[in-house]
């Protein structure tokens, strides 16, 4: 029951934009989305709690649909920084701290 | 905030052997967890603390794994009896109380069992 991921790669030009997918067949109480690159750690983005919420930092954004129980991520203007593997980790409404991971999404920001 | 360590690195064992992993949480996180992920998936949970309390195991594990953390500080994660299909990045990761409170990645250790 791991939430999909969509697309599974994308690649992009230099300061073209992205949407990533993440829907879950239960209900949310939260969504995770993390980066990881090649060889390293999942480095946390942002975590989104409420339904219809949005939050962003530099130019990466999210938002949360309870009630589809679905998040998307925004990448805009992509850096060359931004490439690797992004994961959304869902966390369940009738379920402990446990994160559930998707399959991942990678981007590839060539020059 | 030094962030989560974990030692080894990286661990090459033959099938039948024992081995034991160990991780350093942000020292302020009461709740570390572990995670394995195989290559090109997701972190799949394994199990998680608070303090030194085991408060969640997925069903999915097998009896051959068992974690500790004594002093809820560090923690261990021995697989006993390991098998080809134990080869895996095996994640750390630590966050605040609370739910839904970011976790926080260690490095890994990644398992190779010939």
């Amino acid at each position: 029951q791991q939430p999909v991921q969509s697309p599974q790669a994308v690649i992009l030009r230099e300061g073209e934009d992205a949407v990533i997918n993440c829907s879950s067949s239960k209900a949310l109480y939260s969504v995770h989305w993390y980066r990881q690159k090649h060889g390293e750690a999942p480095v946390f983005l942002m975590i989104l709690l409420k339904g219809g919420e949005q939050k962003g930092h530099d130019k990466i954004s999210a938002s949360f649909n309870e009630k589809k129980q679905q998040s998307s991520l925004y990448l805009t203007a992509s850096q060359l920084s931004y490439s690797g593997t992004y994961f959304c980790g869902t966390e369940w409404k009738d379920a402990g701290n446990m994160l559930t991971f998707g399959g991942g999404t990678r981007l590839m920001v060539k020059p | 905030d030094t962030g989560v360590s974990q030692d080894p690195r990286h661990k090459i064992t033959k099938r039948g052997q024992n081995v034991t992993f160990r991780c350093d949480p942000i020292s302020e996180h009461n709740r570390l967890y572990w995670y394995r992920q195989t290559l090109g998936q997701g972190p799949e949970f394994l199990t998680y603390f608070q303090n030194e309390a085991q408060l969640e195991k997925s069903r999915l594990l097998s009896d051959r794994f068992s974690a500790e953390r004594p002093k809820g500080s560090f923690s261990t994660l021995e697989i006993q009896r390991t098998e080809q299909g134990d080869s895996a990045m095996y994640l750390c990761a630590s966050s605040r109380t609370g739910r839904s409170s970011p976790q926080y990645f260690g490095p890994g250790t990644r398992l190779t069992v010939l």
